[in-house]
C-alpha cells in the first residue's frame, strides 16, 4: 500500500479563517513533505520534517504553519490566507528523505 | 541553466503512437530519477523510479537513465487516450536534499 490521504479534498476559506491540513500515511515513512502547486507548474517544496522534526522550511511566510503530531500525520495550520494562496497544497512521504516519494491527492484551497 | 529541463509541450499524438518523454539535467551527483503522472487537478501518481544508470520497464512503459549524457527518458508504447495526463521527470541527491521537478509535459492522446 502506497497511499497518502489527505484532507479535506476541497476548502474555501476567507482571508480571515483559521482552517487545518491534514495528511496521513500508514507505510512506516519517516519523512512528510508539504508541497504547493498553482496551475501548469510543477511543485513547489514547502517543508520537510525528518523523524518527526522540521528539516526544510522553504521561507514559507508565517501565515502557515505546519505541525507533525507522529510519524504518519502531518498538519498544515492556515491563518490570515491571501488570495494568491489558492492553490494545490500536495502532502508526500518517502521512507527517508531524499527516497522515492508518494504523494496524496491533494488539498484544492482557495481564498476569497 | 536550471538544474532539470523538460519540455513542458504540449505534445499531442494519436492512439496507439509510441510517446518519448525527456530531462536533461545539470548536477551529475542526482541519483534516483522518477517519473510521476499528474491528472488535471489531482496528485502527482509515482509512475516509474530507477537509480543511476540503465532501463527499467513496467508494461508499456520503459524509462530510461543515461547518466553520461545527463538524460533520462520516460517511453509509453501503445499509448491510450488515458494517458493523457502531465508527465513530471523529479529527481534527488540522497541524505536530506529536496526533490528536484522538471516543469512537466502535458501529453494528449487522441482516439
Amino acid at each position: 500500500d502506497t497511499e497518502v490521504t489527505q484532507t479535506p479534498k476541497h476548502l474555501v476559506m476567507g482571508m480571515t479563517n483559521k482552517k487545518s491540513l491534514k495528511c496521513e500515511q500508514h507505510m512506516g515513512h519517516r519523512a512528510m513533505y508539504w508541497y504547493k502547486q498553482k496551475a501548469k507548474k510543477p511543485p513547489e517544496l514547502m517543508f520537510v520534517y525528518s523523524y518527526e522534526k522540521l528539516s526544510i522550511n522553504e521561507s514559507v511566510p508565517s501565515r502557515f504553519s505546519p505541525e507533525c503530531p507522529n510519524s504518519s500525520l502531518l498538519n498544515l495550520h492556515l491563518h490570515a490566507l491571501q488570495p494568491e494562496d489558492s492553490a494545490l497544497y500536495l502532502c508526500a512521504s518517502s521512507m527517508l528523505t531524499g527516497d522515492i516519494q508518494y504523494f496524496g491527492a491533494g488539498t484544492r484551497l482557495s481564498v476569497l | 541553466q536550471k538544474e532539470v529541463e523538460q519540455d513542458p509541450g504540449p505534445l499531442s499524438v494519436p492512439e496507439g503512437a509510441i510517446v518519448s518523454l525527456n530531462c536533461t539535467y545539470s548536477n551529475s551527483a542526482f541519483q534516483y530519477f522518477m517519473w510521476y503522472r499528474q491528472y488535471s487537478r489531482k496528485g502527482p501518481e509515482l509512475l516509474m523510479y530507477t537509480y543511476s544508470s540503465g532501463n527499467k520497464e513496467d508494461g508499456r512503459f520503459t524509462a530510461q537513465v543515461d547518466k553520461s549524457s545527463k538524460y533520462i527518458s520516460l517511453f509509453i508504447r501503445d499509448s491510450q487516450p488515458s494517458d493523457s495526463a502531465t508527465y513530471l521527470c523529479a529527481m534527488t541527491l540522497s541524505g536530506n536534499t529536496p526533490l528536484v521537478f522538471g516543469k512537466g509535459t502535458r501529453l494528449s492522446v487522441i482516439a
